[in-house]
């Protein structure tokens, strides 16, 4: 099993909106609607931000969104803000009840 | 609201086994996931396994020989022992609790809603 694939880093000035990609395989990504993504500061733990693809824990802001289309899945944030700058992962089931990151992506508030 | 804690040497020496504890407070281990990932300084999360409160386990198959992972209920605990370790090991292992998926008949272990806040393990003689 690979890592699923992530652009190492995105970069957006305030206000604007960016998208991460997590792309994987027709094992995983492809197959089912279990991805995850999470937000992790410099030196802490990460935080679960959007499960289940599309949908967000309590608390998470909703300018935090997911999607999902074939083997790639995304994770848009809008109106970005200074205290998203940090490390974002993609987390797919891939079968076999076993799961895979992404490599992660670090994003950078201009 | 669940915490999560781990605990164990932050200094393994090659070959050796890594022996690490979770204590989960505020909440039962009973009927959930609890999972183990590690992140190597300055890399990615890996999935290392999970255990059921039954005590049923998963393993990465990458690192399947060599892992095993228990639970304590009695104690709200549960270990992860890594063996045979090499400086490839070192990393930030965290304890973390998967939420219970449901579909067509099953549960699975899918994501992670609550994280510890990780120890650091060095593998190093």
């Amino acid at each position: 099993q690979s890592a699923l694939t992530q652009p190492a880093s995105v970069s957006g000035s305030p206000g604007q909106s960016i998208t991460i990609s997590c792309t994987g395989t027709s094992s995983d990504v492809g197959s089912y609607n279990r991805v995850s993504w999470y937000q992790q500061y410099s030196g802490k733990a990460p935080k679960l931000m959007i499960f289940e693809v599309t949908k967000r824990p309590s608390g998470v802001s909703n300018r935090f969104s997911g999607s999902k289309s074939g083997n790639t899945a995304s994770l848009t944030i809008s109106g970005l803000q200074a205290e998203d700058e940090a490390d974002y992962y993609c987390c797919s089931y891939a079968g076999d009840d076993s799961l895979l990151f992404g490599g992660g992506t670090k994003v950078t508030v201009l | 609201q669940v915490q999560l804690q781990e605990s164990g040497p932050g200094l393994v020496k090659p070959s050796e086994t890594l022996s690490l504890t979770c204590t989960v407070s505020g909440g039962s281990i009973s009927s959930y996931y609890w999972n183990w990932i590690r992140q190597p300084p300055g890399k990615g999360l890996e999935w290392i396994g999970y255990i059921y409160s039954s005590g049923f386990t998963n393993y990465n198959p990458s690192l399947k020989s060599r892992v095993t992972i228990s639970v304590d209920t009695s104690k709200n605990q549960f270990s992860l022992n890594l063996s045979s370790v090499t400086a490839a090991d070192t990393a930030v292992y965290y304890c973390a609790r998967g939420r219970k998926y449901y579909s067509s008949g099953y549960y699975y272990n899918v994501d992670f809603d609550y994280w510890g806040q990780g120890t650091l393990v060095t593998v190093s003689s």
